[in-house]
C-alpha cells in the first residue's frame, strides 16, 4: 500500500534557527517524492523532488531534502528559518502515477 | 518555468446557480488535468483526472452530475459545479502534468475559493 505521514501537524522555530518537516512514505514502487509548500490564500508551489538520482535534493528558498530509503524517510530541512517561510508544507508521494498527498504541516516563525 | 492559469481566483454565487471555474497551462501541452478539492486544515482531494478529448475519471464519492468537467483541448479544462450549495464552498485547484517532461511533474493553479452564499 502507499501512503505518506507527515508526522508534525505543526511546527514552531524561532527566525534563525534550523526547520526540519518530517515525512514518512511507504510504496510498493520505486518512489518519486516531492515537497510542494502552499502560502495563505495562495497555490502550490513545487519546493523540490527526488526522482531516483542524488538522494540529497536541494530545492528552492534554500531548502533540501534527503530521500533516506532504509528509514523510508523524506525529511524537508533548512539551515536557518525566515519569516517568509512561514506556511503549510506538503509532503507527496509519485507511485506509479498516483499522487499521494500528507496531511501537512503548518509552519509557524516566531520573531 | 510552466504556468497554469485558473480563473476565476474567487467567486461567490447564490445557492442553486453553476460556477464554471478554468484551468489553462499557459505555456505547455499538459497530457492529463486533475482537479482537487481543499477542505479548510485538511490536504488536498483529488476530484477527478481528466484527458484531453476523453471523459474525466472520478474519485470515488464524487457526484460527476454535480461536478462537470471539460477537457477540450491540451491545454484547457474547466470544472463546473451545478447547483452549487453551500456545502459546496471550498477551495478548489487544478494541476497539469507536462507533456515534455514525460508527464512527470504537475503544476499547480492558484486556486479559485468558492463561496456559495
Amino acid at each position: 500500500a502507499q501512503s505518506v505521514t507527515q508526522l508534525d501537524s505543526h511546527v514552531s522555530v524561532s527566525e534563525g534557527t534550523p526547520v526540519l518537516l518530517r515525512c514518512n512514505y511507504s510504496s510498493s514502487y520505486s518512489p518519486s517524492l516531492f515537497w510542494y509548500v502552499q502560502h495563505p490564500n495562495k497555490g502550490l508551489q513545487l519546493l523540490l523532488k527526488y526522482t531516483s538520482a542524488a538522494t540529497l535534493v536541494k530545492g528552492i528558498n534554500g531548502f533540501e531534502a534527503e530521500f533516506k530509503k532504509s528509514e523510508t524517510s523524506f525529511h524537508l530541512t533548512k539551515p536557518s528559518a525566515h519569516m517568509s517561510d512561514a506556511a503549510e508544507y506538503f509532503c507527496v508521494l509519485d507511485s506509479n502515477y498516483q499522487l499521494i498527498w500528507g496531511a501537512g504541516t503548518k509552519l509557524i516563525i516566531k520573531p | 518555468g510552466a504556468v497554469v492559469s485558473q480563473h476565476p481566483s474567487w467567486v461567490i454565487c447564490k445557492s442553486g446557480t453553476s460556477v464554471k471555474i478554468e484551468c489553462r497551462s499557459l505555456d505547455f501541452q499538459a497530457t492529463t488535468m486533475f482537479w482537487y478539492r481543499q477542505f479548510p486544515k485538511q490536504s488536498l482531494m483529488l476530484m477527478a483526472t481528466s484527458n484531453e478529448g476523453s471523459k474525466a475519471t472520478y474519485e470515488q464519492g464524487v457526484e460527476k452530475d454535480k461536478f462537470l468537467i471539460n477537457h477540450a483541448s491540451l491545454t484547457l479544462s474547466t470544472l463546473t459545479v451545478t447547483s452549487a450549495h453551500p456545502e459546496d464552498s471550498s477551495f478548489y485547484i487544478c494541476s497539469a502534468r507536462d507533456r515534455s517532461s514525460g508527464g512527470h511533474i504537475q503544476y499547480f493553479g492558484a486556486g479559485t475559493r468558492l463561496s456559495v452564499l
